[in-house]
C-alpha cells in the first residue's frame, strides 16, 4: 500500500532563513508521481510541483527547490530566504500510475511552517 | 477560466442527519475527486468520478456516496452523520487525459461540523 510520511509536524524559523521540509514515501509501483501542495489558512490547496518517478532531476523555481532521491524514497522541499508569506501547511502527496490515477492522491499529514518576522 | 467552486462554505448538522455537498469542476475538466480532511491531518481520498461513474474509492463506508452530472459537476452525500464526519471536504478536478500525473485543482472546501 502507498504511504507518505512527513515527520516534521511543525517548523518555526525566522524570516530569511532557509528551511527544508522532508517527505518520505512508500509504493510498490515503479511508475508514480509525487506532488507538493501548499495550504494557507484559507484552506484551499495550492499546487506547487509534480515529479514522475523517472525524473530524478532536482528542480528550482525561484526561492523553491525540490530534491528527489529514489534511493532513499524521499522528495524534499527547500525554501531559500523564507518570507512571512511562506507560512502555511505544506503537504507531500503520491499518486500511483496503476488504474490511471483512479485511486486519488495519498497525502502526508503535512508540515506546518511558521515564518516569524 | 473559472476555478473549482464548492458550496456551501460552512455547514452545521446534527448526528444522524444527511448532508449534500456540491462541487463545480474547472472548465474542461471531466474528472472530480473528493477528499476528507480532518483537523490537523492530510486530506484522505474518498472517491473519484469520471464520465458520471465512480471509478475509484478510498477506505470510506457506503454511507458516503456521490454523483457526477453531465456538466461534470459533482455531489458528495453523507448519510447517518457521525461526529467523526466533522471535517473540511475538498473537491478537486483534473483533466482525464494524463491520468495520475495531472495536477488536481482543488476548491476552497466545505467545512462540515456535526454536533
Amino acid at each position: 500500500a502507498q504511504k507518505v510520511t512527513q515527520a516534521q509536524t511543525e517548523i518555526s524559523v525566522v524570516e530569511k532563513e532557509d528551511v527544508t521540509l522532508d517527505c518520505v514515501y512508500e509504493t510498490r509501483d515503479t511508475t508514480y508521481y509525487l506532488f507538493w501542495y501548499k495550504q494557507p489558512p484559507s484552506g484551499e490547496l495550492v499546487f506547487l510541483i509534480r515529479r514522475n518517478s523517472f525524473d530524478e532531476q532536482n528542480e528550482i523555481s525561484g526561492r523553491y527547490s525540490w530534491n528527489f532521491q529514489k534511493s532513499t524514497s524521499s522528495f524534499n522541499f527547500t525554501i531559500t530566504a523564507s518570507q512571512v508569506v511562506d507560512s502555511a501547511v505544506y503537504f507531500c502527496a503520491l499518486s500511483e500510475a496503476r488504474r490511471g490515477g483512479a485511486d486519488g492522491l495519498t497525502f502526508g499529514k503535512g508540515t506546518h511552517l511558521i515564518i516569524q518576522p | 477560466e473559472t476555478g473549482v467552486t464548492q458550496s456551501p462554505t460552512h455547514l452545521i448538522k446534527t448526528r444522524g442527519q444527511q448532508v449534500t455537498l456540491r462541487c463545480s469542476s474547472q472548465s474542461g475538466h471531466n474528472t472530480v475527486s473528493w477528499y476528507q480532511q480532518a483537523l490537523g491531518q492530510g486530506p484522505q481520498f474518498i472517491f473519484q468520478y469520471y464520465r458520471e461513474e465512480e471509478n475509484g474509492r478510498g477506505n470510506f463506508p457506503p454511507r458516503f456516496s456521490g454523483l457526477q452530472f453531465p456538466n461534470y459537476s459533482s455531489e458528495l452525500n453523507v448519510n447517518a452523520l457521525e461526529l467523526d464526519d466533522s471535517a473540511l471536504y475538498l473537491c478537486a478536478s483534473s483533466p482525464r487525459s494524463g491520468g495520475p500525473n495531472n495536477e488536481q485543482f482543488f476548491g476552497p472546501g466545505t467545512r462540515l461540523t456535526v454536533l
